[in-house]
Formats: structure tokens, sequence, C-alpha cells
């Protein structure tokens, strides 16, 4: 079974600092593209940004990056220069590449100091 | 562009009772998603409809829970009779297809509190 694990619960940066979020995932399959959500708060989830396991490129987006090491299965998520409205919970999600089904790991909850 | 509406926000019932939960995609997205994140973990799927059809209900508890998607817009997600451990938050999500790179966009969720 593909399983998706954030191995931490909580992490605190102070604004304009950077911060990386861990993700590690098990997968056998080769097709697979990986996500991180951002859930405010209010609940919205909404997508931070993903990857395409096939490129090696590391995604990018504003702020945003990850770095991306397919041996290992390791997916984490680097936000710079770290803003107010970056706090929320942060889950790391996969998915096969054949499949719609997201599954999720347990979150990272980012508290944003001043 | 409107986004995914979900309703009601919060509610209470007791246990053995039943509630009901609605969810209006975004407009023109075939694909719709209920999903149950319960405190402390991610969301995991409930069901996942293609228009009005079924793709993945395997992890829905049949023996109490049951969605529809009529004419392929609006959903319903019912649960009946309500157990202690459904309280959780019911996220509805849509997107215009389904697999590889697409995204989902997903609803403020339906905080159930089952007492």
């Amino acid at each position: 079974a593909q399983t998706v694990t954030q191995s931490q619960p909580e992490m605190s940066v102070q604004e304009a600092e950077t911060v990386t979020l861990s993700c590690t995932y098990d997968t056998s399959e080769s097709d697979y593209y990986l996500f991180w959500y951002k859930q405010p708060p209010s609940r919205q989830m909404i997508l931070v940004i993903r990857q395409e396991a096939y490129k090696q490129q590391n995604a990018t987006e504003n702020r945003f990056s990850v770095n991306f090491q397919k041996a290992a299965k390791s997916f984490s998520l680097k936000i710079s220069d770290s803003q107010l409205g970056d706090a929320a919970m942060y889950f790391c999600a996969y998915r096969i590449g054949t499949a719609s089904k997201l599954t999720f790991g347990t979150g990272t909850r980012l508290q944003v100091t001043l | 562009e409107a986004g995914v509406a979900q309703s009601p926000r919060y509610k209470i019932i007791e246990k053995r009772q039943s509630v009901a939960f609605w969810c209006n995609p975004i407009s023109g997205h075939a694909t719709l998603y209920w999903y149950q994140q319960i405190l402390g973990q991610g969301p995991k799927l409930l069901i996942q409809f293609q228009n009005n059809g079924v793709v993945d209900d395997s992890q829905l508890p049949k023996d109490r829970f049951s969605a529809e998607r009529l004419k392929g817009v609006d959903s319903t997600l019912k649960i009946q009779p309500a157990k202690l451990e459904d309280s959780a938050v019911y996220l509805c999500a849509s997107s215009p297809d389904w697999g590889g790179r697409v995204e989902q966009f997903f609803g403020p969720g339906t905080r159930l509190t089952v007492l």
C-alpha cells in the first residue's frame, strides 16, 4: 500500500526566514505525482505545488520550491521569505499516474512568528 | 470563478441519528470527490464520481454511508446511522478531469460532531 509520512507535526519559522517541511513516501510505482496542499484555519485546502515523478527538475512556484529525491522517496517543501499568511497545515500527497485518488500524509502545522 | 460550495458548515447530532451533506462543485468539473478528515489526520477518500457514475468507493463504509450525484452536478453524502467515530470534517473536492497532475479544488468542508 502507498503511504505518505510527514514526521514533523509542528514547525515554527520567523517572518522572512526559510523553513523546510519534510515528506517521505513509499511506492513501487514508477509513474506518480506528488503534491503539497495548504489548509489555512478556514479549512479550504489549496494546492501549493506539484511534481511529476518523471521530471528531474525540482518544481518551483514563487517562494515555494521542492527538493525531490526520487531514490530516497523524499519530497520536501521549502518556503522562502516566510509570511504571516503562510501559517497553516501543510499536507503532502501522492497519486499514482493512472488513478486520481490522492493519498495524504498526516500534515505539518506551520506557525509563523514576528 | 465560484469555488466548491458545501453545506452545512457545521452539524452536531447524536449517535444513531442521520445526517446529510451537500456539495456543489465548480461548474464544468466532471469529477467529484468526498473525503473524510478526522482530527489529526490527512483527508481520506470516501468516494469519487466521474459525472454521475462511481469510480472508486472502496473506502466508503457502505453499511452506513451513501452518496449520490444526480445529473452529474451536485452531490449528497449521507450517514445513517451515525457513530461517534464519524466525527470529522467532510471535504468535497472537484476537478475538471482525473488522474496525473490534475489539481483537485476543495470546498470549505462540513464539520460533523457526533455526541
